[in-house]
């Protein structure tokens, strides 16, 4: 079957630090990739995504590449700022004949910045 | 354009009852799925609808049952409610196939 694990939270970095989330995952046939953020009391908003080995996927200052060979899509950011606090869950998605399954999300990652 | 939107935003029932949840995809999108995310936890797939069609279903119980009419407009029932069902249930609409756009969710409680 489908699964994503990623690292336990919370994550709590000061601001303009670097930030990597991990992201490893199994998958039976080939995965799209995303990465999912969510802010207190509200939806999932896409963040990012990767629909192929070696593709990288940026948005608003963060990116994670497809990575085949070691099945990850970390997520990273150069200079985090307190706005990026959220809980993000890494996600895939596999292509069937009548189209994409449903998502498989890990068990989000709590990012808390501080000033 | 507005995006995904679900009815209501809360709702509180009794255990044994029955719960009708409410989604209007993004305009132009056909295709309908269902997520169940427990408090501390990620989604968890439940349905997902292309044309009115069920193109496929997550690990959930019959009391779990959904359908999506020609509108393209989607309902999601639960039969029987336990105290296990609360959770935040979200909707979200893809015009293409893996590309999900989520809704704000209903927050259910069970009591």
């Amino acid at each position: 079957g489908n699964s994503v694990t990623q690292m336990e939270g919370p994550v709590t970095l000061s601001e303009e630090a670097f930030l990597t989330i991990n992201c490893t995952y199994t998958a039976t046939g080939y995965p799209s990739l995303f990465w999912y953020v969510q802010y207190p009391g509200e939806g999932l908003q896409l963040l990012l995504k990767a629909t192929k080995a070696d593709d990288k996927g940026s948005n608003k200052g963060f990116e994670a590449t497809y990575r085949k060979e070691t099945t990850s899509f970390h997520l990273e950011k150069g200079s985090v700022q307190v706005s990026d606090s959220a809980v993000y869950f890494c996600a895939l998605s596999v292509s069937s004949g009548g189209g994409a399954d449903g998502l498989t999300f890990g068990k989000g990652t709590h990012l808390i910045i501080q000033p | 354009d507005a995006g995904v939107t679900q009815s209501p935003t809360h709702l509180i029932k009794t255990r044994g009852q029955h719960v009708t949840l409410r989604c209007s995809p993004i305009s132009g999108h056909k295709s309908v799925s269902w997520y169940q995310q427990v408090l501390g936890q990620g989604p968890q797939f439940i349905f997902q609808y292309y044309e009115k069609e069920e193109r496929g279903r997550g690990n959930f119980p019959d009391r779990f049952s959904a359908r999506q009419f020609p509108n393209y407009s989607s309902e999601l029932n639960v039969n029987a409610l336990l105290l296990g069902d609360s959770a935040l249930y979200l909707c979200a609409s893809s015009l293409i196939a893996y590309e999900q756009y989520f809704g704000p969710g209903t927050r259910l409680t069970v009591t």
